[in-house]
């Protein structure tokens, strides 16, 4: 089976770090594009991340640049996404999302993990 | 950054009606852009690509068309099991962007 599993989130003080994990299986990541999608209590879907195949290319949403870093290690088949200098509004569950190759839509996700920010 | 503008905001209709949800994006995208269900607790699951592809699996009752700036997703005849949020997401250019959500709900 298909399937990408988040991990790594939790309660953080605010201005702490956390590093998600986003574990691919049933298929390759390297041959993927990858984001990191969220969605705060209540609201939205707000795409924060973008990471290309070979590392080429990575991009964020305004609200978390400088803040938040997207990797990958497809030795591994892994994605992640270190994230600093937390805020209370980055409290949300957080996807990780293959890209459809070529056609570029986002086309699978996993489950997501849930950051609480808090003191 | 390209602003994707989403309506309306809700909508309630009964079972076997027609939807209609409309995105505007602030520039060209030409037919990059995706909608999107999901269900409270759920991951998104994707609907549409390229504007008007229906994904594999998708039931037929669900459509998109549009280019450029102008785009609408329909539901043809409303079913209980389409109750959910949808999204719409510009790929044209990165960052890329949702809309705001439409909830639907049954009348």
């Amino acid at each position: 089976d298909v399937l990408l599993v988040e991990s790594g989130g939790g309660l953080m003080q605010p201005g702490g770090s956390l590093r998600l994990s986003c574990t691919a299986s049933g298929f390759t990541l390297s041959m993927y594009d990858m984001n990191w999608v969220r969605q705060a209590p209540g609201k939205g879907l707000e795409w924060i991340s973008y990471i290309s195949t070979t590392s080429r290319t990575v991009d964020y949403a305004d609200s978390v640049k400088g803040r938040f870093t997207i990797s990958r290690d497809d030795a591994k088949n892994s994605l992640f996404l270190q994230m600093d200098s937390l805020r209370d509004e980055d409290t949300a569950v957080y996807f990780c999302a293959r890209d459809t190759p070529v056609v570029g839509a986002t086309s699978f996700w996993g489950l997501g993990t849930l950051v609480t920010v808090s003191s | 950054d390209i602003q994707m503008t989403q309506s309306p905001s809700s909508l309630s209709a009964s079972v076997g009606n027609r939807v209609n949800i409309t995105c505007q994006a602030s520039e060209d995208i030409s037919k990059y852009l995706s909608w999107y269900q999901q269900k409270p607790g759920k991951a998104p699951n994707l609907l549409i690509y390229d504007a008007s592809n229906l994904e594999t699996g998708v039931p037929s009752r669900f459509s998109g068309s549009g280019s450029g700036t102008d785009f609408t997703f329909t539901i043809s005849s409303l079913q209980p099991e389409d109750i959910a949020t949808y999204y719409c997401q510009q790929y044209d250019n990165l960052p890329r962007t949702f809309g705001q959500g439409t909830k639907v709900e049954l009348k």
